[in-house]
């Protein structure tokens, strides 16, 4: 079985402040990894995601992940935050061998950007 | 393109009412899912469907069924609504079938409240 944790339900960061949101996985053979984002009262987006290859993985609006699997973790970050990206993001994980039938998502992070 | 849409957007169902959720995607997809999202519980898989006519359970299947009515349209039945079912639904869908990951594109939301 896979699992997902996301051990920070809210960060507030400053405006233009770096910000990091942690998510760490379970699972007992190779898995994909994905951040979702979802605005305010809107339906999920994806924002990155890692299949193989590169353990750094670029996404939409200057967010990145790196992918450790010593540490099983896939953190997301951006080197600096701007009101905009106020929004809950999710970590979710899948198996090669379900392919994307099977995603299963962390708890959430609700990131707050302070003016 | 409307991408995946979800009606209706609210609702408020009495306990023992049934009801049904309609999507629809217009991105000639062949996968869609079904999942539900409760505050500090992420979203979890309630049912999903690979291809025209096949549905297979989620991780929360119980209480709901669904039917893939064709490859645009997947419907979620509540038979006889309980409070327990309070949520907000999403419907997404993605182009793969089986063993292949692809993203999933997610509708607007559902809020269901059941008294």
């Amino acid at each position: 079985a896979q699992s997902v944790t996301q051990l920070d339900s809210q960060v507030p960061v400053f405006e233009e402040a770096p910000v990091e949101l942690r998510c760490n996985y379970s699972s007992s053979v190779s898995v994909y990894l994905f951040w979702y984002v979802q605005y305010p009262n809107q339906g999920l987006q994806l924002l990155l995601k890692y299949l193989s290859g590169s353990t750094l993985v670029k996404g939409i609006n200057g967010f990145e992940a790196e992918f450790n699997k010593s540490q099983t973790s896939f953190h997301l970050r951006k080197p600096s935050v701007h009101i905009s990206d106020t929004a809950e993001y999710f970590c979710a994980v899948s198996q090669p061998l379900f392919g994307n039938e099977k995603l299963t998502f962390g708890t959430g992070t609700r990131l707050t950007i302070i003016p | 393109n409307a991408g995946v849409t979800q009606t209706p957007k609210f609702q408020v169902l009495k306990t023992g009412q049934s009801m049904t959720l309609q999507c629809a995607q217009d991105m000639n997809h062949n996968s869609m899912y079904w999942y539900r999202q409760d505050p500090g519980m992420g979203l979890r898989l309630i049912y999903y469907s690979a291809s025209e006519g096949t549905t297979d359970k989620g991780e929360v299947p119980n209480g709901y069924n669904v039917s893939r009515l064709n490859k645009r349209e997947f419907s979620l039945r509540l038979e006889s609504a309980a409070p327990s079912q309070t949520s907000v639904y999403f419907c997404a869908s993605s182009s793969g079938t089986g063993t292949g990951v692809y993203e999933q594109y997610f509708g607007p939301g559902t809020r269901l409240t059941v008294t």
